[in-house]
């Protein structure tokens, strides 16, 4: 079955770091960009952080640049993010989401979307 | 940074009618790289159109899209009862990729 699954949310002192873990089964992982989208509380999408299937290039959405990075292990066909100095206003559900090939990352619409983790930024 | 801006915030209609949800983008959208989403309450974005009028797997033939340049419509012909929902509308032709803020489509 194609499926994307997240783990690794939870609540966290604002300043703290968390990891989020993406694993992904069904297809060929190292092939394809995947991408983080986060979804605030009752609010809309925000594209956060993309990287590419084996090129190694990542890219990240102002709000989290300096502070979130996106990693890769395709041995593994999983997707990290790593974020730290957190905020309350990361507060949100966390998406992996799978993109294309072939051209930049962050180029892509989302054909495959995981069921989210939750990450609570607050003290 | 190119906005998305979604209209209607809410669309209420009743099932069998036609929907019409427009997204348009403050600068034009390179390649017509315009996707859309339907989100349920508690479940993950879904896609339903991308590169602005292509189906997605498996989406029924009453949503359709289309524009290009920087304005786009999402139609679906003949509501059903699982279509009330909230519609995203997704750029991916420059970084950083935006969404809109949604459309609430719910039942009149």
């Amino acid at each position: 079955e194609v499926q994307l699954l997240e783990s690794g949310g939870g609540l966290v002192q604002p300043g703290g770091s968390l990891r989020l873990s993406c694993a992904a089964s069904g297809f060929t992982f190292s092939t394809y960009a995947m991408s983080w989208v986060r979804q605030a509380p009752g609010k809309g999408l925000e594209w956060v952080s993309a990287i590419c299937g084996s090129c190694g290039s990542a890219y990240y959405a102002d709000s989290v640049k300096g502070r979130f990075t996106i990693s890769r292990d395709n041995s593994k066909n999983t997707l990290y993010l790593q974020m730290n100095s957190l905020r309350a206003e990361d507060t949100a559900v966390y998406y992996c989401a799978k993109g294309g090939v072939d051209r930049a990352p962050w180029a892509w619409y989302f054909d495959l979307w995981g069921r989210g983790t939750l990450v609570t930024v607050s003290s | 940074e190119t906005v998305l801006t979604q209209s209607p915030g809410t669309l209420s209609l009743s099932p069998g009618e036609r929907a019409t949800l427009s997204c348009r983008a403050s600068q034009s959208v390179r390649s017509g790289y315009l996707a859309w989403y339907q989100q349920k309450p508690g479940q993950a974005p879904r896609l339903l159109i991308y590169d602005a009028s292509n189906r997605a797997t498996g989406i029924p033939d009453r949503f359709s899209g289309s524009g290009s340049g920087s304005d786009f419509t999402l139609t679906v012909s003949r509501l059903e009862p699982e279509d009330f929902a909230v519609y995203y509308c997704h750029h991916y032709g420059t970084s950083p990729p935006t969404f809109g803020q949604g459309t609430k489509v719910e039942i009149k």
